[in-house]
């Protein structure tokens, strides 16, 4: 158990519709990162929060958006959402002073859209 | 740009056999590298990592690599696999400050038969 936790487990939802995935990250980490894993595109880089601040960006699509509450969870809005949005959205935590860059990925969220 | 390059997409080997998965990856400045494992409908688990010090890390489950930078390789082996280890492996690298998102490479499968 990584100490990092992501709801829900699987998402089935259609074509157009918008969906919410929440993170929360481990106890002392700062940092959360937003991955998506397609079978076309591998590991993806999506955003990442530090703090409650965007920090960095990565192919993520104008439709997606998140955000980090100030008790550091996360939040991925999915919107307008398409066929080939489906695929595993893990979220993963790091810097803690200690170990500022080891990044500790969640369970990940199964998203289908049909 | 950084980039990971894992060069087999799929390994089998049997049972109490040594293996060794390659990993390279192309990047100026210094680096940090990581091998995570994917088992089937899971996470991301951190197998070990590269931050600084000895170029010979070990981590859990017997794994083993070792940092070349000449190379520009981070090759992941253990001497004796378990039907257990069959699973996903990926390469991952970071560079730069600390909090920058993963490269991952596109894995390998690791595939252990008796």
């Amino acid at each position: 158990d990584s100490g990092v936790t992501q709801t829900p487990k699987h998402l089935i939802t259609a074509t157009g519709q918008r969906v919410t995935l929440r993170c929360s990250p481990r106890s002392g980490d700062l940092s959360v990162y937003w991955y998506q894993q397609s079978l076309d595109q591998g590991l993806q880089f999506l955003i990442q929060y530090y703090n409650g601040e965007e920090r960095a960006k990565g192919n993520i699509l104008e439709r997606f958006s998140a955000q980090q509450f100030p008790d550091l969870h996360s939040e991925l809005n999915l919107s307008s959402l398409e066929l080939g949005d489906s695929a595993l959205y893990f979220c993963a935590s790091s810097e803690r002073p200690t170990d500022p860059r080891t990044q500790y990925f969640g369970p990940g969220t199964r998203l289908l859209v049909l | 740009a950084q980039s990971v390059t894992q060069l087999d997409s799929q390994v089998p080997v049997f049972e109490e056999a040594p293996v060794e998965l390659r990993c390279n990856y192309s990047s100026s400045v210094s680096v940090y590298l990581f091998w995570y494992v994917q088992y089937p409908n899971q996470g991301l688990q951190l197998l070990l990592k590269y931050l600084s010090g000895s170029t010979l890390v070990k981590g859990i489950n017997g794994f083993e690599a070792e940092f070349n930078k000449s190379q520009t390789s981070f090759h992941l082996r253990k001497p004796s696999v378990h039907i257990s280890d069959t699973a996903e492996y990926f390469c991952a690298v970071s560079e730069g400050q600390a909090g920058t998102a993963l490269i991952f490479g596109k894995g390998t499968t690791l595939s252990v038969s008796s």
